[in-house]
């Protein structure tokens, strides 16, 4: 049972343009939600979250969208820039465990010059 | 790079074998989790570690074990291997006790090919 769902595996965005990544869920106890950025060969890397007593967290050229009537959520990457191409992954816990993080499949995105 | 220290990189062995993994969390970091990511899938939690005590439990294998020890660092254990066992293994380590008090920070991780 998938309870984070990415369902675009890849996406491609030219440089300077928007790239929205999108990710849902189905566990309405799901309550804290994050994105973490993955090079190759290396680990995952946290990039910003979100509670969800908020519906928007922006951080420079990153902004993450909470819908919780949709339980969807979304990263916002504006502009683009070429070494923003990596895996992203989007995650989320609920309070009852709070140590626990499920992570969607990942969405990898290409920004071409 | 994170601070998070895992070790091996690379691991080949055979199934029905025994394969440890290690981790060396973050200067100062008391909490450790481990996760596996299989093909194409997203990463799995499977256990958390917490000054040497267990906190939380994913869906972890009997077959696998962990421990963390009085200086931080954790194993991972498993055991009686199978081919689907081969995935990458990832550490990550935080200051608190769950996410929500810090970000997690995570290894390069440990990649497992089980023949």
């Amino acid at each position: 049972d998938q309870q984070v769902k990415q369902n675009s595996p890849s996406l491609s965005v030219q440089e300077g343009r928007i790239s929205i990544l999108n990710c849902d869920y189905t566990n309405s106890m799901f309550d804290y939600f994050l994105w973490y950025k993955k090079y190759p060969a290396e680990g995952p890397t946290f990039l910003i979250s979100i509670s969800s007593i908020k519906d928007k967290n922006e951080d420079g050229r990153f902004t993450v969208f909470l819908n919780k009537s949709a339980k969807h959520l979304s990263l916002h990457i504006v502009p683009s820039q070429p070494g923003d191409s990596a895996v992203y992954f989007c995650a989320a816990s609920a309070n009852s465990g709070a140590q626990k993080l499920v992570f969607g499949q990942g969405t990898r995105l290409t920004i071409n010059p | 790079d994170s601070g998070v220290t895992q070790t091996p990189k690379h691991l080949i062995t055979a199934t029905g074998q025994r394969v440890t993994l290690r981790c060396s969390p973050r200067s100062g970091d008391l909490s450790v989790y481990w996760y596996q990511q299989s093909l194409d899938q997203g990463l799995q939690f499977l256990i958390q570690y917490y000054n040497g005590e267990e906190r939380a439990k994913g869906n972890i294998l009997e077959r696998f074990s962990a421990q963390q020890f009085p200086d931080l660092h954790s194993e991972l254990n498993l055991s009686s291997l199978e081919l689907g066992d081969s995935a990458l293994y990832f550490c990550a380590s935080s200051v608190g006790q769950g996410v929500r008090t810090g970000e997690l920070f995570f290894g390069e991780g440990s990649r497992l090919t089980v023949l």
